[in-house]
């Protein structure tokens, strides 16, 4: 079983759609949760990320973390073709510098 | 924004030849990491540094080994090149707890 299990999609929305992008994972001594946005032919940026359980939010993304299921989301707004990205959540435990990246969900946001 | 490069973005390249992979940043960031990522497949960490003279093997393994003379560069080298090596090679860098990586564009090499 992977460590961190991320849904291929892809994932096709209408623009101004909420869209729910979500990881499971099977270490529970992860603490850092991050989302990775990667356009084609460009190395993942990192969108947002959240310590230990809970909510973050910065405009038109939220990112949340259930511990308890071992589940993170990201939800996306408003949803706008400029979105249309694969979105990678990486994870990993306090004190350590690596990290476990998920397989990427690609994502369309068609006009 | 950040400034981490590397070269070439793409190469093909004849079985048994001895490759390098070019990767520099100009951020002043202690670590530095090489991930390969294929299609539908998650980025696996194949090396990484803690700064210069420190390099470690990943979880994935990999024939490729790397060196770190100077912080800004990391560069990664194939001995000889097989048909198994075809894939993306992105580089990385951070500072701090490393939460947040920098990646390069990514280098996308075809071993014929």
């Amino acid at each position: 079983q992977k460590e961190v299990e991320q849904d291929p999609g892809p994932l096709s929305v209408p623009e101004g759609a909420i869209v729910s992008l979500n990881c499971t994972y099977s270490n529970s001594a992860f603490q850092y949760f991050m989302w990775y946005r990667q356009y084609s032919r460009k190395g993942p940026e990192l969108l947002m990320y959240t310590y230990s359980s809970g909510n973050k939010e910065d405009g038109r993304f939220t990112a949340q973390v259930d511990k308890s299921s071992k589940y993170i989301s990201l939800f996306i707004r408003d949803s706008q073709p400029s979105d249309s990205a694969t979105y990678l959540c990486a994870m990993g435990a306090s004190g350590t510098y690596k990290y476990i990246f998920g397989t990427g969900t690609r994502l369309k946001v068609l006009a | 924004e950040a400034d981490i490069y590397q070269t070439p973005r793409y190469l093909v390249i004849g079985t048994g030849k001895k490759i390098t992979l070019e990767c520099s940043q100009t951020m002043g960031h202690d670590k530095m990491y090489w991930y390969q990522q294929d299609p539908g497949m998650e980025l696996h960490l194949i090396h990484y540094s803690y700064g210069v003279n420190s390099t470690e093997k990943g979880d994935l393994s990999s024939e490729s080994t790397v060196s770190r003379i100077r912080t800004e560069h990391f560069p990664l080298t194939l001995e000889s090149a097989r048909p198994s090596h075809t894939s993306q090679y992105l580089c990385a860098s951070s500072e701090g707890a490393g939460i947040e990586q920098y990646f390069g564009p990514g280098t996308r090499l075809t071993v014929t």
